[in-house]
């Protein structure tokens, strides 16, 4: 079983400050995507990487794939009340008889104060 | 608007109860997943299946079973239901293929409490 390790677990932070969200695994991903759930709302795709270096950027989310495949950085810039919420990782095996499962990290629960 | 609907957002059933969790998606994809949420242990996979019919033992498959008749339907079954199956519940659905996901789109979630 492939494992992901994400950490920080809790995040508190004040309105305007930057934060680094970091999931690592032992094990080598063919993509790794993050996700962000609001309470009581099911996960909500935020992106996807899929090549070692990889650097996407969404406004003010900053997301990186690692060289080796094997972990991945959310970095916020100026985080607002609105970035508040359980932030998640997960990683897609090889292809072949994968169908598509992931595995998710444990999460980061992120409180942003005004 | 593209969407995984789940039946029940709030569930309370009785030890021993037999229990069905229904989902269902407009999409078209073949791959549907059931998964757990429980706190500090993140999401973890019950069952999935890639078409129908056809279903695959996830991580944590014990005391639960799943039916797959329709594409767009995807059904978890407590057999009999204990109060260490009290989760949120969520069930998810993707496009098929091995090629790099395009991700999950998830229902709401069903908050089940076993008493």
């Amino acid at each position: 079983t492939q494992l992901l390790e994400q950490s920080p677990q809790f995040l508190s932070i004040q309105e305007g400050e930057n934060l680094t969200v970091y999931c690592n695994s032992s094990s080598v991903f063919s993509s790794l995507q993050w996700y962000r759930q609001e309470p009581g709302e099911g996960p909500v795709l935020l992106v996807t990487v899929v090549t070692g270096g990889e650097v996407k950027k969404l406004k003010r989310l900053t997301f990186q794939f690692g060289d080796a495949r094997k972990d991945s950085s959310l970095h916020i810039t100026a985080a607002q009340p609105g970035d508040t919420g359980l932030y998640l990782c997960a990683g897609g095996g090889a292809g072949g008889t994968s169908y598509g499962k992931l595995t998710f990290g444990q999460g980061t629960i992120l409180t942003v104060h005004p | 608007d593209v969407k995984v609907t789940q039946s029940s957002r709030y569930l309370v059933k009785r030890t021993g109860e037999k229990v069905f969790l229904e989902c269902v998606q407009d999409m078209d994809h073949e791959n549907m997943f059931w998964y757990r949420q429980d706190p500090g242990l993140g999401l973890r996979l019950i069952y999935f299946s890639y078409d129908v019919k056809m279903k695959e033992k996830g991580d944590i498959p014990e005391g639960y079973s799943v039916s797959r008749e329709k594409k767009e339907r995807f059904s978890l079954i407590l057999e009999s239901a204990s109060t260490n199956q009290t989760s949120m519940y969520l069930c998810a659905s993707s496009p098929g293929g091995a090629r790099p996901y395009y991700g999950y789109t998830f229902g709401s979630g069903t908050r089940l409490t076993v008493v």
